[in-house]
């Protein structure tokens, strides 16, 4: 069965460094969302990406974040400057055009910052 | 802000017994529903998407919701110890064309005891 994946599944860097988060999403899906969850906390949207453009962001996704889909497969989350506060696992989720919105998850990298 | 609340538990059921799973959501357009299952460290499950007023059954678990309440639940019967989970609500609510995103609740942390 076709999955989410992410690559790393863990990453420690230090507060001010960059850090690129990556994804392959279903093949065939059009739809790409990058989510993440604060420890003990709720599943949070951070943005969502079609055609090649974010289609919407939140709050949380400020100059800090982008999100880029460099070619034909993988889909990353960069966080240019991280803060201590950025420590959560990331998810990124996937979804076809024609399906009933239902979004898939994959594993998931848990970032710590120090 | 749209919300979507979740009993926050913990829910304790012994083996083989009903866990009842419930959700509200403030968004009246919302038009899908999910559960989603998620076990500590790992990334949210599918378990069942609804649609439509009513119940909708697969397997153990039946869901259910009233659009009219703006309410969603979840029950899963003769319930294993392998359904110890923390358990989503998400709703996916439309913000824009064919844009969605998922907002989840707290999760509510169900628990069942050999």
């Amino acid at each position: 069965e076709p999955e989410v994946t992410q690559t790393p599944s863990h990453q420690v860097t230090q507060m001010g460094q960059e850090v690129i988060l990556r994804c392959v999403p279903i093949s065939n899906h059009l739809y790409f969302y990058w989510y993440r969850q604060i420890l003990g906390q709720k599943v949070e949207f951070l943005v969502s990406f079609y055609n090649n453009e974010i289609s919407e962001k939140s709050e949380i996704f400020d100059d800090q974040f982008s999100v880029e889909r460099p070619d034909g497969s993988n889909f990353t989350l960069k966080i240019r400057s991280t803060k201590l506060e950025d420590s959560a696992m990331y998810f990124c989720a996937s979804r076809e055009r024609t399906s009933q919105e239902t979004q898939y998850f994959g594993p998931g990298t848990r970032l710590l910052v120090l | 802000q749209k919300e979507v609340e979740q009993n926050s538990g913990p829910l304790s059921v012994p083996e083989g017994a009903i866990a009842s799973l419930n959700c509200t959501y403030s968004d009246r357009v919302s038009q899908s529903f999910f559960w989603y299952r998620q076990y500590s460290g790992k990334s949210p499950e599918l378990i069942m998407s609804i649609y439509s007023n009513g119940d909708k059954e697969d397997g153990r678990f039946t869901a259910q919701l009233n659009k009219a309440s703006q309410y969603v639940s979840l029950l899963i019967r003769d319930s294993q110890p392998s359904d110890s989970a923390t358990y989503l609500c998400a709703v996916n609510m439309r913000s824009g064309g064919s844009n969605y995103k998922l907002t989840f609740g707290k999760g509510t942390l169900l628990t069942v005891n050999p």
